[in-house]
């Protein structure tokens, strides 16, 4: 099955201060993205990456930033963090075919103090 | 307007009994459909896809389309205290995973 790996599983961070959050996959999928969950929200598209050096905005990209090194890694970068993004992250990854099923990892829990 | 939208918002069932949840989209352009599961501190899980009108079936979940009615619902047999989790539904026109839309869930309680 698809294994998709994030890092740290939780974090408090200051208001202002840089956060970075971690993904990796081991599916050699080319697609990867970052979705924000808030209750009553669902998931939200943040960012995503259909190759490595080269990403996209999703649906809520102002605030965030993102990195794709490499195949198997993507990152989610807050410059300044801020009370209203505190909020679970998930990472997903995809193959690239119509109909795609995502493989989401475990998530990483963000307080933003 | 959310473009997929998900009811009830939750649901309790007995164990052993019938759950039923129930998506509409608003994008006629919708072609694609899923259910994911997300038990809590997990990330979701595709439970079930379902592309053609009619119904599918995998073991006690069946799943309906009706795309003239822009229409998909879960039905779930026999729930049991493990099906007790948060339940997506998500849409996408095409290909990209980028264009799948999430509804904002059901949350259903199994009761042993």
């Amino acid at each position: 099955e698809a294994a998709v790996t994030q890092s740290p599983r939780s974090k408090v961070a200051v208001t202002g201060g840089k956060v970075t959050l971690s993904c990796h996959q081991t599916n050699n999928h080319d697609y990867m993205y970052w979705y924000r969950q808030d209750t009553g929200h669902g998931l939200r598209l943040i960012h995503y990456s259909y190759v490595a050096d080269s990403t996209e905005k999703g649906d809520i990209p102002d605030g965030y930033k993102a990195s794709r090194p490499s195949q198997e890694n993507f990152s989610l970068i807050l410059e300044l963090a801020s009370l209203s993004q505190t909020a679970v992250y998930f990472c997903a990854s995809s193959a690239f075919q119509s109909a795609e099923t995502l493989y989401f990892g475990s998530g990483t829990r963000l307080t933003v103090l | 307007q959310q473009k997929v939208q998900q009811s009830p918002e939750s649901l309790s069932v007995p164990e052993g009994g019938m759950a039923s949840l129930n998506c509409t989209s608003s994008d006629r352009n919708f072609q694609y459909f899923w259910w994911y599961r997300q038990h809590s501190g997990e990330g979701p899980k595709a439970l079930m896809s379902i592309f053609s009108d009619g119904d599918k079936k995998e073991g006690r979940f069946t799943a309906h389309l009706n795309k003239a009615s822009l229409h998909v619902s879960l039905h779930i047999r026999d729930s049991q205290p493990s099906d007790s989790a948060l339940y997506f539904c998500a849409a996408s026109e095409g290909t990209g995973g980028y264009k799948v839309v999430f509804g904002s869930g059901t949350r259903l309680l199994v009761s042993p």
